[in-house]
């Protein structure tokens, strides 16, 4: 069974500051997705950033970056020029690659304060 | 505007009582899914489905039954036999399963409470 594991309950981060959120993962997969989702305090959960295990190369999306290490089975997180409305809880995400469904597997979550 | 609708955004009910959370999609997405969010916890798979007619058990499906009448409904009955079923409650969906990912989309979310 696979599982995610967020160590960081709470961040904070001064504006325009950089913040890195950690995340871990076990599988004994070798094809999978690992996603961050944003929930701000509307509580609508908004996908940030994707990335496929089989790529190398680190998803980017404009101030958002990850760090995936998949010998490690760590996929963290990087907020750049931290914003005001960057706060919200951050969720670390696994899914299986060609699974017969898109179940998505859920960290306990981050909850990031970005302080003006 | 295509997106997912869930209602109501706050819902009440009395021990014993069944209550049903809404969910529908405009997206012509084939599945669907529901998940709990409890605090201090991420959200857990309460039950799926790819097709119409067709749904599946999640990880926590106890107290939980759903229908799937419709490519665009998929209703949520919390059971007088969920043990616990205060929490937020969100819906999701996507394209399509299977082969390779297709984004999930989310709902506002219902926040149930038990009193």
């Amino acid at each position: 069974a696979q599982t995610v594991t967020q160590s960081q309950p709470e961040m904070s981060v001064q504006e325009a500051e950089t913040v890195t959120l950690s995340c871990t993962y076990d599988t004994s997969e070798n094809n999978y997705y690992l996603f961050w989702y944003k929930q701000p305090p509307s509580r609508q959960m908004i996908l940030v950033i994707r990335q496929e295990a089989y790529k190398q190369q680190n998803a980017t999306e404009n101030r958002f970056s990850v760090n995936f290490q998949k010998a490690a089975k760590s996929f963290s997180l990087k907020i750049s020029d931290s914003q005001l409305g960057d706060t919200a809880m951050y969720f670390c995400a696994f899914s299986l690659r060609g699974g017969a469904t898109n179940k998505l597997i859920f960290g306990t979550g981050t909850l990031l304060a970005v302080q003006p | 505007d295509g997106g997912i609708t869930q209602s109501p955004k706050y819902l009440f009910r009395k021990e014993g009582q069944n209550v049903t959370l809404s969910c529908e999609q405009n997206l012509n997405h084939d599945a669907m899914y529901w998940y709990r969010q409890d605090p201090g916890q991420g959200l857990r798979l309460i039950y799926y489905s790819q097709i119409v007619n067709d749904f599946q058990k999640g990880d926590i499906a106890e107290g939980y039954s759903v229908s799937r009448e419709k490519k665009e409904s998929f209703p949520l009955t919390v059971t007088s036999a969920q043990k616990n079923p205060t929490a937020f409650y969100l819906c999701a969906s996507s394209p399509r399963t299977g082969g390779f990912y297709n984004e999930q989309f989310f709902g506002p979310g219902t926040r149930l409470t038990v009193l």
